[in-house]
Order: C-alpha cells, then sequence, then structure tokens
C-alpha cells in the first residue's frame, strides 16, 4: 500500500527565511503527487500537484516542489516566508486500490513564522 | 460556484445520540469523498461515492457509522449512536475525478463534539 512520510510535524522559519517542508512516498511506481494547505479552521486547498512531465512545478503563493524519482521524494520549497504562510501542509499521492484510485495523505506538517 | 458546502459547521452532541453531516458537493463534480480529521490520526478518508454510488467504504470505523448519497447534489454521513471519540473534525470533499490527476475540493469542515 501506498503511504506518504512527511518530516517534522513542525516546522518553524523565521519571515523571509526560505521554506522546506520533505514529504516522501513509498510507491514503486511514482504516484501522482500533490501538496494541500489548511488554515486554520478551513479545509484543505490544492498548493501544486504534479502529474507528469517537468519535475519542478509550481503552485499558488509562490510555492513550488520538485518530483524527484531516484529520492522518491516531493518536498515543498518558498524561497521567502511570510507571515501569511503560517498553516499545515500536507502531503499527499494518489493510489490505485483495487482499481480504485484515492489519495493517500500524509500526517502534515504544522508551519510557523517567527516575525 | 459556492464551493462545497458542509452544515453544520459546529456540533454538539451527547453520547448516544444521532448525528447527521451533511455535504453538497460542487456542482458537475462526479466524486463525493468524506474524511475524518484527529490529532491522533491525522486525515483518513472514510468513504468515496462516484455518481451517487458507493465506491470504497473500507475506512468507515464500524457499522455505528453510515454515508449516503440520494442525489448528486446531496450526501449524509450519519453516526448512530456517537460516542465521545467520535469527536473530530469532518471534511466532504468532491472531484472531476478520483485523485489521480484531478483536485479535490474540500468543504470548510464540521466540528463534532461528543460529550
Amino acid at each position: 500500500a501506498q503511504s506518504v512520510t512527511q518530516l517534522g510535524s513542525h516546522v518553524s522559519v523565521s519571515e523571509g527565511a526560505l521554506v522546506l517542508l520533505r514529504c516522501n512516498y513509498s510507491s514503486s511506481v511514482p504516484p501522482y503527487l500533490f501538496w494541500y494547505v489548511q488554515y486554520p479552521n478551513q479545509g484543505l486547498q490544492l498548493l501544486l500537484k504534479y502529474t507528469t512531465g517537468a519535475t519542478l512545478v509550481k503552485g499558488i503563493n509562490g510555492f513550488e516542489a520538485e518530483f524527484k524519482k531516484s529520492e522518491t521524494s516531493f518536498h515543498l520549497t518558498k524561497p521567502s516566508a511570510h507571515m501569511s504562510d503560517a498553516a499545515e501542509y500536507f502531503c499527499a499521492a494518489s493510489t490505485v486500490d483495487f482499481g480504485n484510485e484515492k489519495l493517500t495523505f500524509g500526517t502534515g506538517t504544522r508551519l510557523t513564522i517567527i516575525p | 460556484d459556492a464551493g462545497v458546502i458542509q452544515s453544520p459547521r459546529h456540533e454538539v452532541t451527547e453520547m448516544g445520540q444521532e448525528v447527521t453531516l451533511r455535504c453538497k458537493p460542487i456542482s458537475g463534480h462526479d466524486y463525493l469523498f468524506w474524511y475524518r480529521q484527529t490529532m491522533m490520526r491525522g486525515l483518513e478518508l472514510l468513504i468515496y461515492f462516484n455518481n451517487n454510488v458507493p465506491i470504497d467504504d473500507s475506512g468507515m470505523p464500524e457499522d455505528r457509522f453510515s454515508a449516503k448519497m440520494p442525489n448528486a447534489s446531496f450526501s449524509t454521513l450519519k453516526i448512530q449512536p456517537s460516542e465521545p471519540r467520535d469527536s473530530a473534525v469532518y471534511f466532504c470533499a468532491s472531484s472531476w475525478t478520483s485523485g489521480a490527476a484531478g483536485e479535490q475540493f474540500f468543504g470548510p469542515g464540521t466540528r463534532l463534539t461528543v460529550l
């Protein structure tokens, strides 16, 4: 079964610093990969996704992620953190289970921005 | 479009009572998903529907939980009888596809507290 691992349940960075949130997946067959963001008291919204093609994917709010097959990773980055980036971030991978496709989510990383 | 609509936003009930959570997906979306989010277990897929038909209910925790989708614009998740361990935020999401390449749109969630 597919699993998604997010290293670090909490990450703190200073405003203006680089944001790096780590995600690894377990599938031997590269799945489709997603990053979602959850702001307090809200549902999840899509930041970006990788399906095929270019391995560097750009998303909303200045975030990007790079798919690295050799490392089975899909880390999320942003060059300069903003206070509004404080939220919880979820990595997800599509899986096929008995012919049905669904998303498997990681456990999430809470990002705190230090003024 | 108004997005995925969930009601109620907050529900407080006593153990043993029946709880019904409601969801209106985005018009035109063929898939509907019910998730549960807790601190301990993260985000869990409970069940999902395709064209109003339940496809995978393997995530439903036990027989106390049931979900229906009588038509394309409405779904319910029912817990009967409710228990304190059911306390969580329940999300509904919808998409055009099951998630392999498609984006899931999440509702704001229903925060359930069972006393």
